[in-house]
């Protein structure tokens, strides 16, 4: 298997851009979560869906940011308009049962974000 | 809640020497725990996990961790340290019932040669 695939590995953009990053799951995995990775803040949860659903936003950090899952084979994670404050790596998971604690997440390579 | 403490931010080992890196958790049910490691501009890779079955977890890499309930700890171990170890490493924690992950801060690994 491929892994998770994200979409761009690295992104520069200038203040006030959108800025949409991708990912496609391992296929098969029901669940697929979205996190942000900064030195200040470690790793923290933006948003996961399971079947396709968006079951908790409460780490989407303000109305700028918006996460969507068409299928189970795509999600995308957006920010509109971005500003510096959103560089950060941010990761795609996904895991195979239903999100259950127990589950393994597997994590893509990363977006590394910059914005200017 | 629960939540996740790393005890060390850096630990610096000699090659072929034993590593330790600690990690204490709380939670208020039976948690899943598990230890991620990422190396230099890469994703997070899974060494292992417990999920209440064996106390001692074995992993990928000669890496193990034990997990006691009496200390609520999860310290990860592996007898010799090799240069392609050098990495960070996250102590992460689950509850039943949540399917997010609480990850630590991190601890960044050097080996020296």
């Amino acid at each position: 298997d491929a892994g998770v695939i994200q979409s761009p590995r690295h992104e520069v953009t200038e203040m006030g851009q959108e800025v949409t990053l991708r990912c496609k799951p391992i296929s098969g995995h029901n669940s697929l979560f979205w996190y942000r990775q900064t030195m200040m803040r470690g790793l923290e949860l933006l948003i996961y869906f399971n079947n396709n659903v968006p079951i908790d936003d409460s780490g989407m950090p303000e109305d700028r940011f918006s996460a969507k899952m068409p299928n189970a084979s795509f999600s995308t994670l957006k920010i509109q308009p971005s500003e510096p404050r959103d560089s950060a790596v941010y990761f795609c998971a996904s895991s195979l049962e239903g999100g259950a604690s127990t589950d393994t997440q597997y994590f893509g390579p990363g977006t590394r974000l910059t914005v200017l | 809640a629960q939540s996740v403490t790393q005890l060390d931010s850096h630990v610096s080992v000699s090659e072929g020497t034993p590593v330790l890196l600690r990690c204490n958790y709380s939670s208020s049910y039976s948690p899943s725990l598990f230890w991620y490691v990422q190396h230099p501009n890469k994703g997070l890779q899974l060494l292992l996990k417990y999920t209440s079955a064996a106390t001692l977890v074995k992993g990928i890499n000669g890496f193990e961790a034990e997990f006691k309930k009496s200390e609520t700890s999860f310290h990860l171990t592996k007898p010799s340290a090799h240069m392609s170890d050098a990495a960070e490493y996250f102590c992460v924690v689950s509850e039943p019932g949540r399917r997010a992950l609480t990850f630590g801060s991190g601890t960044r690994l050097q080996v020296q040669p």
